[in-house]
């Protein structure tokens, strides 16, 4: 139940085009959903974070849409330049006991070709 | 600028020794954690910390031992218990979405 599962592992996509990455989470207790990217060598960096009484949040190329009822959401990248390669994270986060602890996704990563 | 400095960036350790990996943060957060990545894989959570002097056990603990006397700091040692200590390992303090340092790599030697 604590496990977030992300897909696909890696991912190829033309400059331009359209990334999409999905993660499906069991843990209802999940109350908050961050993306992280993280280039080489590098501590991930938050990109788009989301709670699950929304079901979509653009920041710029950027989009999440979260599907509660399914517990899945995905991470849209618009426009994709290769500056956007990188590796991608899903996260969810949940409150136990005092603390609030995030739960990775295995990653994805993003190859843009020029 | 607040943000999260972990040093050193790189650290070689011999067969048997226990080296210790430094995370400082000035945001002013209470939480912190440890986690630790390997090629391929997600993060793995170390230990974390809530409050100076109190500190939790993550999902893969053992052969690892953490401190939080101060809230700006939180080290993480690496024992000879650890047997595959070879990885990526990163600092994050927050709340909700962490803020990571830029990580400390890890190799035996």
């Amino acid at each position: 139940q604590q496990q977030v599962k992300q897909s696909p592992q890696s991912l190829i996509v033309q400059k331009g085009g359209i990334s999409i990455i999905n993660c499906a989470y069991e843990n209802t207790a999940f109350d908050y959903f961050p993306w992280y990217q993280q280039f080489p060598g590098k501590g991930p960096a938050l990109l788009i974070a989301i709670r699950p009484d929304v079901s979509e949040k653009k920041e710029g190329r950027f989009t999440i849409s979260f599907n509660k009822s399914a517990k899945q959401f995905s991470l849209h990248i618009m426009d994709s330049q290769p500056g956007d390669s990188a590796t991608y994270f899903c996260a969810a986060s949940r409150i136990t006991g005092s603390a609030r602890q995030l739960t990775f996704g295995s990653g994805t990563q993003l190859t843009v070709l020029p | 600028d607040g943000g999260i400095t972990q040093s050193p960036k790189y650290l070689f350790r011999k067969e048997g020794q226990n080296v210790t990996l430094s995370c400082e943060q000035n945001l002013n957060h209470d939480a912190m954690y440890w986690y630790r990545q390997d090629p391929g894989q997600g993060l793995r959570l170390i230990y974390y910390s809530q409050i100076v002097n109190d500190f939790q056990k993550g999902d893969i603990a053992e052969g690892y031992s953490v401190s939080r006397e101060k809230k700006e700091s939180f080290p993480l040692t690496v024992t000879s218990a650890q047997k595959n200590p070879t990885a990526f390992y990163l600092c994050a303090s927050g709340r909700g979405g962490y803020t990571f340092g830029s990580g400390t790599r890890l190799t035996v030697v």
